[in-house]
């Protein structure tokens, strides 16, 4: 069975510029969650998302938004980027409370 | 705020030592409590999780932990490393009644095994 995937697994961006992340949950997983994993720190919540709605916003700007589709893939969307973005950012598809997570996309803002 | 924190940054042991890595969170409510492990280039994998019940939870590759209410802690052990255990360990919890897909995680502790 596929485990959670997502794509890009690297990208460079520079400042200012936008960015997204794309997420495949675990067939039958209907939860979607993302995080950021600063180098040194442990992930961080960003969103959660169940059947197309936003479930749960984490302590971050505007700047991050993010969706999830019908067939319960989900994007992350990032403007204006700074610099403090450059991070791993994991999505992660959950069957009641249990969280399966993807590799991440090793993000770097120049 | 609610927190998760894990008091060994870097831990170093030789083959077949014991292994204890300390995790304690700040919330009076009821929580789940869970441990993650990373290999090396690999991504986060699940070794053990405590909902309710038995407060000494196994879980895979002979790890197991024990949540003790009264000391907010969630501590994981190992009777005896193998080299193949370095890796990143992360406590996380999530709060009952919060959003599902929330887990709060600590900073992590990095396992050296030496051979």
């Amino acid at each position: 069975d596929a485990g959670v995937t997502q794509s890009p697994t690297h990208l460079i961006k520079t400042r200012g510029q936008h960015v997204t992340l794309r997420c495949s949950p675990i067939s039958g997983h209907k939860s979607v969650s993302w995080y950021q994993q600063v180098l040194g720190q442990g992930p961080q919540f960003i969103f959660q998302y169940y059947e197309k709605e936003e479930r749960g916003r984490g302590n971050f700007p505007d700047r991050f938004s993010a969706r999830q589709f019908p067939n319960y893939s989900s994007e992350l969307n990032v403007n204006a980027l700074l610099l403090g973005d450059s991070a791993l950012y994991l999505c992660a598809s959950s069957l009641d409370n249990e969280q399966f997570f993807g590799p991440g996309t090793r993000l770097t803002v120049l | 705020a609610q927190s998760v924190s894990q008091h060994n940054h870097h831990v170093i042991l030789s083959e077949a030592a014991s292994l204890e890595l300390g995790c304690n969170y700040s919330y009076g409510g009821t929580v789940n409590l869970f441990w993650y492990v990373q290999y090396p280039g690999q991504h986060l994998q699940l070794l053990l999780k405590y909902f309710s019940g038995d407060p000494l939870v196994k879980g895979i590759k002979g790890f197991e932990a024990e949540f003790i209410k009264s000391k907010f802690s969630f501590n994981l052990r190992k009777p005896s490393v193998q080299w193949s255990d370095t890796a990143e360990y992360f406590c996380a919890v999530f709060l009952e009644g919060g959003s599902q897909g929330n887990l709060i995680f600590g900073k992590g502790t990095k396992l050296s095994v030496k051979p």
